[in-house]
């Protein structure tokens, strides 16, 4: 069975306080992993998808990387408005476009 | 060029009742879906659509039905609700057409059932 669990469940960060964000799947071969991000009462907004162990992409103050058994986002000198719960999510080879999904990871920077 | 709509944002049942929540996109995806975002629960997959006039069960199918109108249109139906589908309802959609797809999320509808 496909899962996602990620880590810490919470964080509060001051601003300019850099971070990580882990995220660790099990999955039977692995299609794409993406990273949403969620604001209150909003819908996922996506930020990336990853295919292989040693890809890296960039947005902003955000990188996210990812090895065979896990993949980070990292957040260069965090900003308020860079509270949210980010999202990961697994999408597994097999011709599905099913995602699996993480419970997300709730981030607040503080001024 | 709106994404992903859904209707309504927020509604109210008793347990029960019944309704069908909306959802429409028009970025021409082939794929469609609902989630349900519980908290401490992550989202979970109820049913998706990999094509117009194909449906297929999700993680959580019971007490759901769904209808793929059109490419457009993917509707998700409770007949009879109950307190346990108070959630947050989400639709998504993908192109489904490369290698890996990315789902785009609507804004979501919160539901209360009393």
């Amino acid at each position: 069975e496909d899962q996602v669990t990620q880590s810490p469940e919470a964080l509060r960060l001051q601003e300019g306080e850099s971070s990580s964000l882990n995220c660790s799947y099990t999955v039977s071969g692995l299609r794409g992993l993406f990273w949403y991000r969620q604001d209150p009462g909003k819908g996922p907004e996506f930020l990336f998808t990853l295919y292989s162990a040693g890809e890296e992409k960039e947005k902003e103050r955000l990188k996210a990387t990812l090895t065979k058994k896990e993949s980070f986002l990292h957040i260069t000198a965090p900003k308020p408005e860079d509270s949210a719960t980010y999202l990961c999510a697994v999408q597994a080879q097999g011709g599905s476009e099913k995602l699996v999904f993480g419970k997300g990871m709730k981030l607040t920077v503080n001024p | 060029n709106a994404g992903v709509t859904q209707t309504p944002k927020f509604q109210v049942l008793k347990t029960g009742q019944s309704m069908t929540l909306q959802c429409a996109q028009d970025m021409n995806h082939n794929s469609m879906y609902w989630y349900r975002q519980d908290p401490g629960m992550g989202l979970r997959l109820i049913y998706y659509s990999a094509s117009e006039g194909t449906t297929d069960k999700g993680e959580v199918p019971n007490g759901y039905n769904v209808s793929r109108l059109n490419k457009r249109e993917f509707s998700l139906r409770l007949e009879s609700a109950a307190p346990s589908q108070t959630s947050v309802y989400f639709c998504a959609s993908s192109e489904a057409a490369g290698l890996t797809d990315t789902q785009y999320f609507g804004p979501g509808t919160r539901l209360t059932v009393l």
